[in-house]
């Protein structure tokens, strides 16, 4: 089975810290994806990794970052967090074509206070 | 514009009872269909998904879903609810945007309460 392994179930941050959120996956996806979900709004896609190095601009951006430095990992860099972005994160991966799904993480609770 | 509606935020059924939740889509060609289920704490897990074909798909955990081109719509059934099914249902289609990607947008999802 795949497996995609988020670093943190429960993170508590303050405002104007720098976050890492860290996604490890262990099937040789070459896509890897951000999300976060919040209640009423669904899934909203902030950045997505369709291979090593590259990274395209989901719908939420802003204020946000990644890296990926290696084909099993994907991270997401809140530079300074803010108390909206307190949420869930949810990392996923799939493979090139997409059509085989996404395979979902755990997640991180992210609380900014 | 692409989009996905999935109408119903919350339903609640007897366990036994037979369950549908509704997905409708926005889009000029049929895109993938993909529904997904999050239990409580957890990621969203794949329940089956439609590419062509038969439009009657089965899933895992019983599921099954019907794509209906002249409805743009996909939506999934079970015959019989158990306890365990209690979760959020996102209904997900794989839309195709510029450079050739694809793009899997979720629904705001439909929270299933079973009750005894």
């Amino acid at each position: 089975d795949v497996k995609v392994t988020q670093s943190s179930r429960y993170l508590v941050k303050r405002t104007g810290e720098k976050v890492f959120l860290e996604c490890v996956q262990d099937m040789d996806h070459e896509n890897m994806f951000w999300y976060r979900q919040d209640p009423g709004l669904g899934l909203r896609l902030i950045y997505f990794s369709y291979d090593v190095k590259m990274k395209e601009k989901g719908d939420i951006p802003e204020g946000y970052s990644v890296s990926r430095e290696k084909k099993e990992r994907f991270s997401l860099i809140l530079e300074s967090a803010s108390t909206n972005q307190t949420s869930m994160y949810l990392c996923a991966s799939s493979l090139h074509t997409g059509t085989g799904g996404l395979f979902f993480g755990s997640g991180t609770q992210l609380s900014v206070l | 514009a692409q989009s996905v509606t999935q109408p119903d935020i919350h339903i609640t059924v007897s366990e036994g009872a037979s369950l549908e939740l509704r997905c409708n889509y926005s889009y000029g060609a049929t895109p993938y269909l993909f529904w997904y289920v999050q239990s409580p704490g957890q990621g969203l897990q794949l329940l089956l998904k439609y590419f062509s074909g038969d439009t009657l798909v089965q899933g895992i955990k019983g599921f099954e879903a019907e794509f209906k081109r002249s409805q743009s719509s996909f939506n999934l059934r079970k015959p019989s609810v158990h306890w365990s099914d209690a979760a959020e249902y996102f209904c997900a289609p794989l839309f195709k945007w510029n450079f050739g990607n694809e793009k899997l947008t979720f629904g705001t999802g439909t929270r299933l309460t079973i009750i005894p």
